[in-house]
This record gives C-alpha cells, structure tokens and sequence, in this order.
C-alpha cells in the first residue's frame, strides 16, 4: 500500500515548454487534489476531482489543466510553463465519507 | 485574503515541554479543521483533526483546542520530542472540498 504517490520528484523546465505530473492513489479515494506551495504561503488548491471523469477549478487554476481519466489517477499538465509556476506541487486524496486529506511526496519543478 | 493563519513562522522549545503553536481563522462557515506535520521533502502529513462541534480533541501528545468565538485554534504537545521538529499547517475545511492552509509555523525542539 503506496498511498499516493507522484511523479516525477524533481523538473527543470524552460518558459514555455509543457510537461504532465502525475498523482497515483492505491487507496481506492474518491477525491483528488492538485496544490501548489510557494515560500511563505500555505498550500493552495489548483484544481480538485470528485471522481473518475470528473475535475473543477480551485484557488490558483491559472495556467494549467487537469484530467482524471481512472479513478486512481490524476494528472496535471502545464501547456506552457512560466517562471512563476516554479512552485512545489503536491497531490492528495481522500475518501468520500472521510474528512482527512492524504499528500503525496511532492514533485519540485523550477521553470527557467 | 488570508482566511486561515499562522502568525508565529517559528518556535524554539526544550525537550520535554510543552509546544504550543496558534492559528487564527476568520471565515465562520468553516466546519472541520485539522493540523498536518511537514518534513523536509516530503509531503505533509495528517496529524489530527477537530470538528467544529467540539473544543477539544486529544491523541496521544497531541491535543488540539477550538475557540468558536475566538476563530482560534491552537496545537499542544507535550512533552515535545526532538523528532517533533517540523513544520505544522493548520488547515480548515471550507464547503465539500476546499482546504485552506495557513502557512505553517517552524517547530524546533532543542535536546
């Protein structure tokens, strides 16, 4: 049992190019969540799923785009990846019925 | 705007007293909150949690406290352990999905 867990850790990225993360859960969760930690702020919610096909916007949506095409999966893309989404991003999930979030380890990405 | 914060970024405390680290809120609608415990390169993890039903949960060292009437909330651990050093979020649940974070607060615990 993994928990959640993503992928890549760590990305060095020029302005401009695109890249996928992506969030693995083996906890059988319905909900997932994309968030992004920047130094001296809290996490903030990107984007979130309620379930498999499902996605909506969070606080910082801007700039990139999400899918969650099996329920254990969900991705975040940036098309375009500007300077000020160097940021550590972190995915969690949790159940339905439960109130607890679950993070994964975090992918570092820094866009030059 | 803010809704949740952490207004102390650090805390220094000996081996085996009592931490106390604070978070104030100002959004009344938010219903459950919870503490998560960060290391370095890791992901956060769920430390505990409190309804908005009660003032008081206890697990172990740990004991959270909720003031309604204050939108305060407060992290007590004691003793404090060298391996307690980490940074803690605050997080309150605000509708079906959303949590906001405070941005943390820095816990040292000295031998």
């Amino acid at each position: 049992n993994a928990g959640v867990t993503q992928t890549p850790k760590f990305r060095v990225l020029k302005t401009g190019q695109s890249m996928t993360l992506l969030c693995a859960q083996d906890m059988n969760h319905e909900y997932m969540y994309w968030y992004r930690q920047d130094p001296g702020m809290g996490l903030r919610l990107i984007h979130y799923s309620v379930g498999e096909g499902t996605t909506a916007k969070g606080e910082v949506p801007d700039g990139y785009n999400v899918s969650r095409l099996k329920k254990q999966n969900f991705l975040l893309g940036l098309e375009s990846a500007a300077p000020s989404q160097t940021s550590v991003y972190f995915c969690a999930s949790r159940g339905i019925y439960l109130q607890t979030q679950y993070f994964g380890p975090g992918t570092r990405l820094l866009v030059l | 705007d803010q809704q949740v914060k952490q207004n102390s970024p650090s805390l220094s405390v000996q081996e085996g007293r009592i931490s106390i680290l604070n978070c104030d809120y100002t959004n009344s609608m938010f219903d459950y909150f919870l503490w998560y415990k960060k290391y370095p390169a890791e992901g956060p993890t769920f430390l505990i949690s409190i309804s908005s039903i009660k003032d008081k949960n206890e697990d172990g060292r740990f004991t959270v406290f909720l003031n309604k009437s204050a939108k305060h909330l407060s992290l007590h651990i004691v003793p404090s352990q060298p391996g307690d050093s980490a940074v803690y979020f605050c997080a309150a649940k605000g509708g079906a999905n959303n949590l906001f974070f405070g941005t943390g607060t820095r816990l040292t615990v000295i031998p």
